[in-house]
């Protein structure tokens, strides 16, 4: 099986920082890992697929990078409506995740 | 527009089963490949089970393998999971996912509830 690591668990940031996450696999998942979104209460959205192509409709200060092994979610400037716990997924081999990362209010 | 709606949840006894439904529309639900993944109370998101276009395929978890089963019904756009052997471990939201051509998943429902306990 594909293990999906994030770090960190937990952010603690302002509105209008800078926020990068990281997600790594257990082994090379090429470019197949996508990005969601869940708040509280809510299912997940799907923000970027293909590591770094952005879903339609995303603000385009969300934004993905890497391959292989290593991967990063990055937000431009942190809004209000940013804060929610997000998850990497890997689809190269039928689907896991990321334990997630909280993005909260510093 | 898509939509994804789940049903058939609620309070179940260890060792009983309980049948989840998810209604879809706004899109040919016979062509799309469907999911279902579970999220426990506080945890992360778990793959449970998928079904090919036309349901000739499915797979599973391991955790999930011998009691849970997944359907369709393309005529009714019903996606189904029968849920037998029911365990405390079992009790979470459990969501239904559409499965893009590229196999990320692009839209989900808003999740059912499922409680396993005595």
């Amino acid at each position: 099986d594909i293990q999906m690591t994030q770090s960190p668990s937990t952010l603690s940031a302002s509105v209008g920082d800078r926020v990068t996450i990281t997600c790594r696999a257990s082994q090379s998942i090429h470019k197949w890992l996508a990005w969601y979104q869940q708040k509280s209460g809510k299912a997940p959205k799907l923000l970027i697929y293909e590591a770094s192509t952005l879903e339609g409709g995303v603000p385009s200060r969300f934004s993905g990078s890497g391959s292989g092994t290593e991967f990063t979610l990055t937000i431009s400037s942190l809004q209000p409506d940013d804060f929610a716990t997000y998850y990497c997924q890997q689809y190269t081999r039928y689907w896991t995740f990321g334990q997630g990362t909280k993005v909260e209010i510093k | 527009q898509v939509q994804l709606v789940e049903s058939g949840g609620g309070v179940v006894q260890p060792g009983r089963s309980l049948r989840l439904s998810c209604l879809a529309s706004g899109f040919i639900f016979s062509n799309a490949p469907m999911n279902w993944v579970r999220q426990a109370p506080g945890k992360g998101l778990e793959w449970v089970a998928v079904i090919s276009y036309d349901g000739s395929n499915q797979y599973y978890a391991d955790s999930v393998k011998g009691r849970f089963t997944i359907s369709r019904d393309n005529s009714k756009s019903i996606l189904y999971l029968q849920m037998n052997s029911l365990r405390a471990e079992d009790t979470a939201v459990y969501y239904c996912a559409r499965k893009h051509f590229d196999d990320y998943f692009d839209y989900w429902g808003q999740g059912t509830l499922v409680t396993v306990s005595s």
